[in-house]
């Protein structure tokens, strides 16, 4: 089936350490993002990719980082540098050419609490 | 700076009445406005895209709308699995980023 997997679903980490949270797509889909949800607030974009090899900051990249190596995987690592990593994680995708009418399409999240 | 802005932030229908949900928003050179159904820890889930004022479309008892300042969620005869959180998301373009608003979180009682 053509989807958006995240994984894990539920990760625990321990203040100090650095966890990478995994994203992969089959949709042929060129671009894609990593937003972060916080109770009560709309989705912030932390980083987005439009191409292999390339990645630009969002609106909220301080104590994150990201790779894109394959077209079908963006990994995001949360470091030891945020603050407050406790949150809802969504990965989400945007097809590129005549694929692109401008909507993304999202995975069903990771939920990263810190101990 | 595009700005998005949803109300009421929760809503509590009766099974069977019907409402709307309102989304405002400030961008410059709206591209195209979306619509988002989120259920409890599940990522959203893609309703519709609207283009330009006096645009509508519809999906079973959903029917969105948009205007040059402000696009509605109409919601007729609602049944309780139509409870979640509805999100609104603009866009400059189709390779732009998606500015998102707080979401509405409708509750529909049987």
């Amino acid at each position: 089936d053509g989807g958006i997997t995240q994984s894990p679903k539920y990760l625990f980490r321990k203040e100090g350490q650095n966890v990478t949270l995994s994203c992969e797509q089959n949709l042929n889909h060129d671009a894609m993002y990593w937003y972060r949800q916080d109770p009560g607030q709309g989705l912030r974009l932390i980083y987005y990719s439009q191409i292999v090899n390339d990645f630009q900051k969002g609106d909220i990249a301080e104590g994150y980082s990201v790779s894109r190596e394959k077209k079908e995987s963006f990994p995001l690592t949360v470091t030891s540098a945020q603050k407050n990593p406790t949150a809802f994680y969504l990965c989400a995708t945007r097809g590129g050419g005549q694929l692109n009418t401008g909507e993304l399409f999202f995975g069903e999240g990771s939920r990263l609490t810190v101990l | 700076e595009d700005q998005v802005t949803q109300s009421p932030e929760a809503l509590r229908l009766q099974e069977g009445e019907s409402s709307s949900l309102n989304c405002s928003y400030t961008v410059s050179g709206l591209r195209g406005l979306f619509w988002y159904r989120q259920d409890p820890g599940k990522g959203p889930e893609f309703l519709f895209t609207l283009y330009s004022a006096g645009e509508e479309k519809e999906k079973e008892r959903l029917k969105a709308t948009l205007t040059k300042k402000e696009s509605f969620l109409h919601i007729t005869a609602p049944k309780p699995e139509d409870s979640a959180t509805y999100l609104c998301a603009v866009t400059r373009g189709a390779n732009s980023k998606l500015t998102f608003g707080k979401g509405i979180t409708l509750s529909v009682r049987p």
